[in-house]
């Protein structure tokens, strides 16, 4: 069976600073990722996803991540945080091959003070 | 083009009461996802509908169900409404190309069992 870790449920940052959010994950197969984010009271926004090919992986609004299949892991990254990133970070696997449900991890909440 | 939508934003029931919740996908998308996001749970696979039919459930009991329109548009029902049904109710929609699909969520529907 899938799953996700996400490490650290509360990430905070200065503004300016170097954004890490940790994402590794169990799969049996080769897995599609993804991370999503959400806003308070709002629905799931994709950041960006990984399927096959480049293991770096570049996303909306300044972020990537890096699919590192010896360490089973695909970690988001920012070099620089602003503001309007704070909000609720989601960590997703799906198997390779159709339609399958996302299993996500518990998110991660990140906070930039200024 | 147009995302997601889901109707109603905020639903309030009483305990045993029955609530629907409705989503719309993007234009030409045939897979509707349901995800319940409940505090301190996460979010958790409820059904994915392709093409009309049910093809996946997750671990949730019987009186959660639904169905798909042949516009593709869902309906998720709860039947015998309980407290800890109180959750976001997130739809989504993708493609049923078999490969690379990505899930492409609505803003959600709030359930509150009082």
């Amino acid at each position: 069976a899938q799953s996700v870790t996400q490490l650290g449920s509360h990430v905070s940052v200065s503004e300016g600073a170097l954004v890490l959010l940790r994402c590794n994950y169990s799969s049996s197969v080769p897995p599609y990722l993804f991370w999503y984010v959400q806003y308070p009271n709002q629905g799931l926004q994709l950041l960006l996803k990984y399927t096959t090919g480049a293991t770096l992986v570049k996303g909306i609004n300044g972020f990537e991540a890096e699919f590192k299949k010896s360490e089973t892991s695909f970690h988001l990254t920012k070099p620089s945080a602003h503001m309007s990133d704070a909000a609720e970070y989601f960590c997703a696997v799906m198997r390779e091959g159709g339609s399958e449900k996302l299993v996500f991890g518990k998110g991660t909440k990140l906070t930039v003070n200024p | 083009e147009a995302g997601v939508t889901q109707s109603p934003t905020h639903l309030i029931k009483t305990r045993g009461q029955q609530a629907t919740l409705r989503c719309s996908p993007i234009s030409g998308h045939t897979s509707v996802y349901w995800y319940q996001q409940a505090l301190g749970l996460g979010l958790q696979f409820l059904l994915w509908y392709d093409e009309g039919e049910e093809r996946n459930r997750g671990n949730f009991p019987p009186r959660f169900s639904g169905r798909q329109f042949p516009n593709y548009s869902s309906e998720l029902n709860v039947n015998a409404l309980e407290l800890e049904d109180s959750a976001l109710y997130l739809c989504a929609s993708s493609h049923r190309t078999g490969y690379q699909e990505t899930q492409y969520f609505g803003p959600g529907t709030r359930l509150l069992v009082l």
